[in-house]
């Protein structure tokens, strides 16, 4: 099992940038790495999602590097709309079907003015 | 617009009082899960569905049923619920049967509490 591991809890202040680091040993091969941000009292939403190397998109980067054993989530110049909890997703392989899909803990990031 | 509903929203009962969360999306998805969220513990998948009439237990399945007649539609049942099934509850789907790298969809939530 792809087990993820990340810190409980994460403080920042507005205008900083925040890297948020993933740990999953046992990503297997075909997996992906997806990072989602969940709000108080909603259903979490997709920010994005890497294989390998770099990523970057509108609202974040995701660093991955060459053995896939970890990944880094960066928020740049956060506001305190981004106070939310940030989940790691890698999935599960079982036989080469990769469908129960294992969330971490998840990281509560709070941003202060 | 594209999304995940369920219902209802929040939900409280009686131990042992059989109940039905719904959930319907409407993105012709193949793939609907269901999870539930408690503190400190994040997001445990229930089940999950690879397409109709395919089920099968996620990491915490004990005391829950699923059921996938019509592709849209993925309700979670509680034959008998209990106190420690007391949770907030989210469903999800993702288009394609394996594989992650298909972005999941979460409904608003379900908030039950079982007396």
């Amino acid at each position: 099992l792809a087990k993820t591991t990340q810190p409980i809890s994460m403080d920042s202040y507005e205008g900083q940038e925040v890297n948020i680091t993933c740990s999953h040993n046992n990503i297997a091969t075909n997996d992906y790495i997806t990072w989602y941000q969940q709000f108080p009292s909603q259903g979490p939403r997709f920010i994005i999602q890497g294989y390998k190397t770099k990523v970057t998109n509108e609202v974040a980067s995701l660093f991955i590097p060459a053995d896939r054993k970890s990944s880094t989530l960066s928020l740049p110049r956060v506001s305190l709309s981004d106070t939310a909890v940030y989940y790691c997703l890698v999935g599960a392989s079982y036989g080469g079907a990769t469908n129960k899909l294992i969330f971490g803990t998840g990281t509560l990031l709070a941003v202060q003015p | 617009e594209a999304q995940v509903t369920q219902n209802p929203r929040y939900l409280i009962t009686v131990t042992g009082k059989k109940l039905t969360v719904t959930c319907s999306q409407n993105m012709n998805h193949e793939y609907m899960s269901w999870y539930r969220q408690d503190p400190g513990l994040g997001l445990r998948q229930i089940y999950y569905s690879m397409n109709v009439e395919v089920t099968d237990k996620g990491d915490v399945p004990e005391g829950y049923k699923v059921s996938r007649k019509e592709k849209r539609n993925f309700p979670l049942i509680l034959e008998s619920p209990s106190p420690n099934q007391t949770s907030l509850y989210f469903c999800a789907s993702r288009s394609g049967g394996t594989g992650t790298r298909e972005k999941l969809f979460f409904g608003s939530g379900t908030q039950l509490s079982v007396l």
